[in-house]
């Protein structure tokens, strides 16, 4: 079975810049849940997808968004990059909404 | 206003020690969740305590819920190098707004040598 998995790895772009990073769920997950850890910091929650549909979002402003696709796996795009949107960007699929969350090993966005 | 407050920060311990970790809050958790991530890895489930008091043991390491369901500790016993990583403390924020977030401590980042 295989986990949960990003793309890509690492990314730099500049200030005002668009990024799209990627997340495969796991098999079988209906729900992705995208979270941004500064250095130093704990992972905090973007948003969630539940079956193509937003299910929940956290305190970042519209210029986060995101999609799932049918198949489950889901787009995280950033626009306008700001200096303090380097961070990991971590994935997480679960079964359903509620369920455990498993994270995948996250996209290092470095912005200049 | 950070929800769940981790101590310490940063730790670096000998193998052979014991250590213990700590999350606390001043909200009240039907439940609470350890991660521990390791560099270039996301986090990875180690246990969830529901019960005030409850006390849950994986292998050297010993889980505790307070009784008031406003903290909880980690203790590690005869800590090894692999054990080395960022222990975060996490509960799940279940509202309209959010989903079914998971909300995290900033962590305690562990370094065990040899």
């Amino acid at each position: 079975e295989t986990g949960v998995t990003q793309s890509p790895t690492h990314l730099i772009k500049t200030r005002g810049q668009q990024v799209t990073l990627r997340c495969s769920s796991q098999s079988g997950h209906n729900t992705v849940s995208w979270y941004q850890q500064a250095l130093g910091q704990g992972p905090q929650f973007i948003f969630q997808y539940y079956r193509e549909e937003e299910n929940g979002r956290g305190n970042f402003p519209p210029r986060f968004s995101g999609l799932q696709f049918p198949n489950y796996s889901s787009e995280l795009n950033v626009n306008a990059l700001e200096l303090d949107d380097s961070a990991l960007y971590l994935c997480a699929s679960s079964l359903q909404p509620g369920n455990e969350q498993f994270f995948g090993p996250g996209t290092r966005l470095t912005v200049l | 206003t950070q929800l769940l407050e981790q101590s310490p920060q940063f730790l670096s311990i000998q193998e052979g020690e014991n250590l213990t970790v700590y999350c606390n809050s001043s909200s009240v958790f039907s439940s609470l969740q350890w991660y521990r991530q390791e560099p270039g890895e996301g986090p990875v489930l180690l246990v969830t305590v529901v019960t005030g008091g409850e006390v849950k043991k994986l292998k050297r390491l010993t889980f505790q819920f307070g009784d008031a369901r406003k903290d909880s500790s980690l203790h590690i016993t005869a800590a090894q190098p692999g054990d080395t990583g960022l222990y975060l403390c996490a509960v799940v924020a279940s509202n309209s707004n959010s989903g079914y977030a998971l909300n995290f401590g900033k962590g305690t980042s562990l370094l065990v040598t040899p």
